[in-house]
């Protein structure tokens, strides 16, 4: 079955240290994305790429770095720089039709520091 | 500023009271408005995406609509199974998605 795995779950780091949540597709989409959601908030976008070896800051990247290595890998880096790190991580991705601008997501990373 | 507003924040409903959900936007250059639902603690799963004023989509018990302001969701007969938060988006160029802060819907047998 096609799809989006983030791994894991559930994540808990103590604080001053990066963590890197796991995000795969086997969609052959072109673009994928990192959202943020905090409860009472919509989603924010953290960082979005179109293309291997190329990404572009969202709306609240600092304290975030991704990498996109390959088309089915986008993994997201949290630093020790972001302020308020625990949140739900969300990853998304979508086809590169240019009339389509659908996301599709995955199940999501539940990241809590202390 | 773009922005997506969505109402109520939350709503509850007996098994079979219809009603509808809204989505206000102001945004320039609208290129779609997407539905999602989104289970608690899961990743949301696309609905609907609706392109101009005017056009309609179904799916089982949910009938979304657009106009150049806003779009509704309309929730015909729900069944406790319906429950969950919806999500609307709204597609302003190519990668900008802006989402709602969603409605909560529960429906009570």
């Amino acid at each position: 079955d096609g799809g989006i795995t983030q791994s894991p779950k559930y994540l808990f780091r103590k604080e001053g240290q990066n963590v890197t949540l796991s995000c795969e597709q086997n969609l052959n989409h072109d673009a994928m994305y990192w959202y943020r959601q905090d409860p009472g908030q919509g989603l924010r976008l953290i960082y979005y790429s179109q293309i291997v070896n190329d990404f572009q800051k969202g709306d609240i990247a600092e304290g975030y770095s991704v990498s996109r290595e390959k088309k089915e890998s986008f993994p997201l880096t949290v630093t020790s720089a972001q302020k308020n790190p625990t949140a739900f991580y969300l990853c998304a991705s979508r086809a590169g039709d240019p009339f389509s601008y659908e996301q599709y997501f995955g199940p999501g990373t539940r990241l809590t520091v202390t | 500023e773009d922005q997506v507003t969505q109402s109520p924040e939350a709503l509850r409903l007996q098994e079979g009271e219809s009603s509808s959900l809204n989505c206000s936007y102001t945004v320039s250059g609208l290129r779609g408005l997407f539905w999602y639902r989104q289970d608690p603690g899961k990743g949301p799963e696309f609905l609907f995406t609706l392109y101009s004023a005017g056009e309609e989509k179904e799916k089982e018990r949910l009938k979304a609509t657009l106009t150049k302001k806003e779009s509704f969701l309309h929730i015909t007969a729900p069944k406790p199974e319906d429950s969950a938060t919806y999500l609307c988006a709204v597609q302003r160029n190519n990668n900008d998605m802006r989402f709602g802060a969603g409605t909560r819907l529960t429906v009570k047998p």
